[in-house]
């Protein structure tokens, strides 16, 4: 079972349209979680930090649920411009060791006008 | 503010050549520094990290290598690349007293032939 688990997509959805992805994660002893943005041929972008009280940034919602080990972001109003992959990611600090972060594969989201 | 750094940008290297790829970081003082690989349409996997000058640790087993010589300079270097080394390779940083976000340099896309 992969550690950081995300639908790959893609979404195609309308300009305007409200889409939801979700993400599951194998290790309760995660710690921190976060949404990355990665555009086509660029680097990964950090879209926003996931804290377990939900937290929200404009357009952009995130939740966490950490007995169900399931992290989701919610764009309402989409843009063309939020075309892009969107990489769900997870922090671990395994006993001795640093903490490193865990990439899921990413979901492909594409807005059409 | 703090910048990364990566070059070169893209890179075409045949089969049993050498690599030797740079990055620097700005701004900041003894980063955690961080290289990673994106294969085509795959996650990111973090192949080095550091958390000082002369210290590094690695996470896959391969040809690869990685050096820091100075605080804010992490190079990854290959004696005799394989054709599957090639993919994105990004370089990362974060500050170990802060939060557990890293943030990402450009990239160098390496194409093996």
């Amino acid at each position: 079972r992969k550690e950081v688990e995300q639908d790959p997509g893609p979404f195609n959805v309308p300009e305007g349209a409200t889409v939801a992805f979700n993400c599951t994660y194998s290790n309760s002893a995660s710690q921190s979680f976060f949404w990355y943005r990665q555009d086509c041929r660029k680097e990964p972008k950090l879209l926003m930090s996931v804290y377990s009280s939900g937290n929200e940034d404009g357009r952009f919602t995130a939740q966490l649920n950490r007995a169900s080990q399931y992290i989701s972001l919610l764009i309402r109003d989409s843009k063309l411009s939020d075309s892009a992959t969107y990489l769900c990611v997870v922090s671990l600090a395994p006993p001795g060791g640093y903490n490193k972060l865990i990439f899921g594969a990413g979901t492909r989201l594409a807005v059409h006008p | 503010s703090q910048t990364i750094h990566q070059w070169p940008a893209t890179l075409v290297q045949p089969v049993g050549s050498p690599l030797s790829l740079e990055c620097t970081v700005e701004g900041t003082s003894n980063p955690n520094l961080y290289w990673y690989r994106q294969a085509a349409g795959r996650g990111l996997q973090l192949l080095f990290y550091s958390v000082g000058i002369g210290q590094i640790s690695s996470e896959v087993p391969q040809n690869l290598s990685a050096s820091r010589p100075q605080d804010r300079q992490f190079i990854l270097s290959s004696k005799k690349l394989l054709l599957s080394d090639s993919g994105f390779y990004l370089c990362a940083w974060n500050l170990g007293t802060g939060g557990y976000e890293q943030y990402f340099g450009p990239g160098t896309r390496l194409t093996v032939t």
